[in-house]
């Protein structure tokens, strides 16, 4: 069975970056599409973007330019780095997997909580 | 970016009750329509894809319709264990976008 479980510390302060790893069990992401998403407190949620099988990535322009999605196929994990963060990206964190692109999330982690706070 | 206007927010029903949850895209998303159920505590999961194709391991009790703009989730004979928020997410277009949510709770 596909389990995905998120990892990283729950607490970022503004301006520095943010860091989690998703490990991946059951199923190698060399195959398919691996994504994060994100929660808001109010339940507003965020697909941030995506790494594929092949390593390529894409991400929601919203982020562009602070995200970055990156794998270690040895240890069948994928990253997520978002820089300069603000209070504003203060949310619960979900990896994910699909089948091809944007396809539905059929597998999803527990998700972790990352606060934004000084 | 595609727009998803949920409704309600909130509904609360009874045990047994059929209840109706509706998403509202901005464009046409040609029927590319999920819908997911998070329970509290929990991660979401994937209760119907394509718009009206149940997910493996899903009661069918849980349906999905619509087309073009205007989809609906249906559960018939509500139990205790649906309390959950759910929430729709077109993926027609880049980005994925989500509902804001429904919370359904019991009477």
């Amino acid at each position: 069975e596909v389990q995905l479980q998120e990892s990283g510390p729950g607490l970022v302060k503004p301006s520095q970056s943010l860091s989690l790893t998703c490990s991946v069990t059951g199923y190698s992401i060399t195959s398919n599409y691996w994504g994060w998403i994100r929660k808001f407190p109010g339940n507003k949620m965020e697909w941030m973007g995506y790494i594929s099988y092949s390593g390529s990535t894409s991400y929601n322009p919203s982020l562009k330019s602070r995200i970055s999605i990156t794998r270690d196929t040895s240890k069948n994990q994928f990253f997520l780095q978002l820089n300069s963060v603000t209070t504003e990206d203060t949310a619960t964190y979900y990896c994910a997997r699909s089948y091809m692109g944007i396809t539905p999330f059929d597998y999803w982690g527990q998700g972790v909580m990352v606060t934004v706070s000084s | 970016d595609i727009q998803m206007t949920q409704s309600p927010a909130s509904l609360s029903a009874s045990l047994g009750e059929t209840v109706t949850i509706e998403c509202l895209a901005s464009e046409d998303i040609y029927s590319n329509l999920a819908w997911y159920q998070q329970k509290p505590g929990k991660s979401p999961q994937l209760l119907i894809y394509y718009a009206n194709s149940l997910n493996d391991g899903v009661p069918s009790r849980f349906s999905g319709s619509g087309s073009g703009t205007q989809y609906s989730l249906k559960i018939n004979s509500l139990q205790s264990e649906d309390v959950s928020i759910y929430f729709c997410q077109q993926n027609y277009d880049s980005p994925p976008t989500f509902g804001a949510g429904t919370k359904l709770e019991l009477k």
